[in-house]
């Protein structure tokens, strides 16, 4: 079955850019998207079509794809960031989330 | 407001079966394909199944086929998941959620999520 890999966390100073990154077999030729989901809450869609932010998604959340990899970039990381983040892409018929990775702000 | 509101989550023993609901209001329904996603307790997210706009279309993960059966209902702009033969694997909180069309949607509204506890 197809598989997105995540790191498990990424740690950033407030202020500072935190990257995240999705591989996957084949990435390259798939649309990609990015959930933020806070403790308590609904997942909340970020970024989708690899780059393309959603209306009320602040500007400092971006994506962007090279080769089979996927990464989330937060620029002037805020506090309230501090969430798990899930990519996602279609295999075929099959929706696909990564294993999420958790953004802390330290 | 674009909303989705699950219902009908609760406690139910092995082997039981349980329906959840999910009304859609604030967007024109019946042109959307529909998900749902789960998170069991400590995991991540795990697309559950999909429907077509007009529900001629279902899709499910591998692992449920044959125990879950997705449907909707255009008329009151509401959607079905009968989960049969549950199994303490299925314990999870699950969302309800717009798009779910191929190659092409990505998830943008979710619900609340509903709870479902499978246990004896």
């Amino acid at each position: 079955s197809y598989e997105l890999t995540q790191p498990p966390s990424v740690s950033v100073s407030p202020g500072q850019t935190a990257s995240i990154t999705c591989s996957g077999d084949k990435l390259g030729n798939k649309y990609s998207s990015w959930y933020q989901h806070k403790a308590g809450q609904s997942p909340v869609l970020v970024i989708y079509k690899d780059q393309k932010r959603p209306s009320g998604i602040p500007e400092r959340f971006s994506g962007s794809k090279s080769g089979n990899t996927a990464t989330l970039t937060v620029s002037g990381t805020q506090t309230m960031d501090e969430a798990d983040y899930y990519c996602q892409a279609w295999d075929s018929s099959n929706a696909v989330f990564g294993g999420g990775t958790k953004l802390a702000v330290l | 407001e674009v909303q989705l509101v699950e219902s009908g989550g609760g406690l139910v023993q092995p082997g039981g079966s349980l329906r959840l609901s999910c009304a859609a209001s604030g967007f024109m329904f019946s042109t959307y394909w529909m998900s749902w996603v789960r998170q069991a307790p400590g995991k991540g997210l795990e697309w559950v199944a999909y429907i077509k706009q007009d529900g001629s279309e279902t899709y499910y993960v591998d692992s449920l086929k044959g125990r879950f059966s997705f449907s909707r209902d255009n008329t009151k702009n509401s959607l079905y998941l009968q989960m049969n033969s549950l199994r303490a694997e299925d314990t999870a909180v699950y969302y309800c959620v717009r798009g779910g069309r191929p190659l092409e949607d990505a998830f943008d509204i979710w619900g609340q999520g509903t709870m479902v506890t499978v246990s004896s």
